[in-house]
């Protein structure tokens, strides 16, 4: 166990539809990074927030947006969905000496229909 | 921008030795992680090298040439649950991680 939380676990949806995928971070860890892995892509970033502010972005879609809360959890919104969305959402933290290692959580796995 | 190479597939057999090799281009560095991942599960991190030479870590071990834009992960004594896929990734010059494709071992008995 990681100590990073997301949730759900599982999310089956239809196309043009929106969902909000959420992460707890470990106790003390600020920052927040999502990922998304698809079959043929592997992990790719999607964005990185530091204790509210986002930090870096990358290949993140315009209808995706993210966000942290001053309670540090972070939320990963998807809209106007489509088949190719269809992935696993990993969030991930890290401590604040800031190593680089990173603490992922299970993933969120997203099925669009 | 940031580009790493990695063999898609490997195959050894129990009790073998493995080694896999990741080759990066990158702005920037600051450190070079591998990472394991079991199919559907979360990757976890393995070892961290950011001097060039060999990190030991029981039966894993990683070695980085940053002249070369070059490591390795060897797995010793292999185990039937080394099976997974070895994900090789490079911290640029922020915290940001950029990982590889990854490498899929099947270790056989």
């Amino acid at each position: 166990d990681s100590g990073v939380t997301q949730t759900p676990k599982h999310l089956i949806t239809a196309t043009g539809q929106r969902v909000t995928l959420r992460c707890s971070p470990r106790s003390g860890d600020l920052s927040v990074y999502w990922y998304q892995q698809s079959l043929d892509q592997g992990l790719q970033f999607l964005i990185h927030y530091y204790n509210g502010e986002e930090r870096a972005k990358g290949n993140i879609l315009e209808r995706f947006s993210a966000q942290q809360f001053p309670d540090l959890h972070s939320e990963l919104n998807l809209s106007s969905l489509e088949l190719g969305d269809s992935a696993l959402y990993f969030c991930a933290s890290s401590e604040p000496a800031n190593t680089g290692e990173l603490f992922f959580g299970e993933g969120s796995r997203l099925t669009v229909l | 921008g940031q580009n790493i190479d990695q063999p898609t597939e490997m195959t050894a057999t129990e009790g073998a030795i493995v080694q896999i090799n990741c080759t990066y281009q990158t702005s920037g560095f600051n450190g070079l992680f591998w990472y394991q991942q079991h199919a559907g599960e979360a990757p976890t991190f393995l070892s961290y090298n950011v001097l060039d030479g060999l990190e030991e870590k029981g039966r894993f071990s990683s070695f980085l040439s940053r002249s070369k834009g070059y490591s390795y992960l060897l797995l010793k004594e292999l185990q039937m649950k080394d099976s997974a896929s070895y994900l090789c990734a490079v911290r640029g010059g922020y915290s940001t991680l950029t990982f590889g494709k990854g490498t899929m071992l099947l270790v056989s008995p």
